[in-house]
């Protein structure tokens, strides 16, 4: 049971590249989140699933995309990164309560 | 819309000493409260949670919080701290079971001194 991963651990982009995060859970969760987190303002929902091919935007959605085409998988895209999308990203899955992956670290320079 | 404030970005306190981080919630209706600890370059890790029921709420660790709703407050309390203590603790609300509307607070970096 590993409960929630994500791909890639680290990544740096150039501005202007696109690349897609992939989180992946094996609680049969129906819920699934994707955050991002920043120094000094905890963290902030980018898009959220409640479940197999739905989604939905969070509090931060613009510039990110997302899909849901298998309960276990959520992946976030950037079609074009921006400097301003550099961030620890995390996905998270939930029954009652949340459980997070160990985040991904994404510098664009 | 519902939201949190925690009190001091950093806190220091001896190892042994009493542990203390303040967490203040608006919400329009009763919420989810959640506390939960970050360790470097982890997730986050649920502590304990509020769910309407005991407002007295004991997690892992020796960790406790108590919802007091006159004070719209939700701390987090430890007896004795220990040097493994030292991370960072956030604090969030929900008004729902799903929880895809938590939002969760700037977030407290507690160091503990020998």
């Amino acid at each position: 049971n590993a409960g929630v991963t994500q791909t890639p651990k680290f990544r740096v982009l150039k501005t202007g590249q696109s690349m897609t995060l992939l989180c992946a859970q094996d609680m049969n969760h129906e819920y699934m989140y994707w955050y991002r987190q920043d120094p000094g303002m905890g963290l902030r929902l980018i898009h959220y699933s409640v479940g197999e091919g739905t989604t939905a935007k969070g509090e931060v959605p613009d510039g990110y995309n997302v899909s849901r085409l298998k309960k276990q998988n959520f992946l976030l895209g950037l079609e074009s990164a921006a400097p301003s999308q550099t961030s620890v990203y995390f996905c998270a899955s939930s029954g009652y309560e949340q459980y997070f992956g160990p985040g991904t670290r994404l510098t664009v320079t | 819309a519902q939201s949190v404030t925690q009190l001091g970005s950093h806190v220091s306190v001896s190892e042994g000493a009493l542990v203390l981080l303040r967490c203040n919630y608006s919400s329009s209706v009763p919420p989810y409260l959640f506390w939960y600890v970050q360790y470097p370059n982890q997730g986050l890790q649920l502590l304990l949670k509020y769910t309407s029921a005991a407002t007295l709420v004991k997690g892992i660790n020796g960790f406790e919080a108590e919802f007091k709703k006159s004070e719209t407050s939700f701390h987090l309390t430890k007896p004795s701290a220990h040097m493994s203590d030292a991370a960072e603790y956030f604090c969030a609300v929900t008004l729902m079971v799903a929880n895809n509307d938590m939002r969760f607070g700037a977030g407290t970096r507690l160091t503990v001194k020998p």
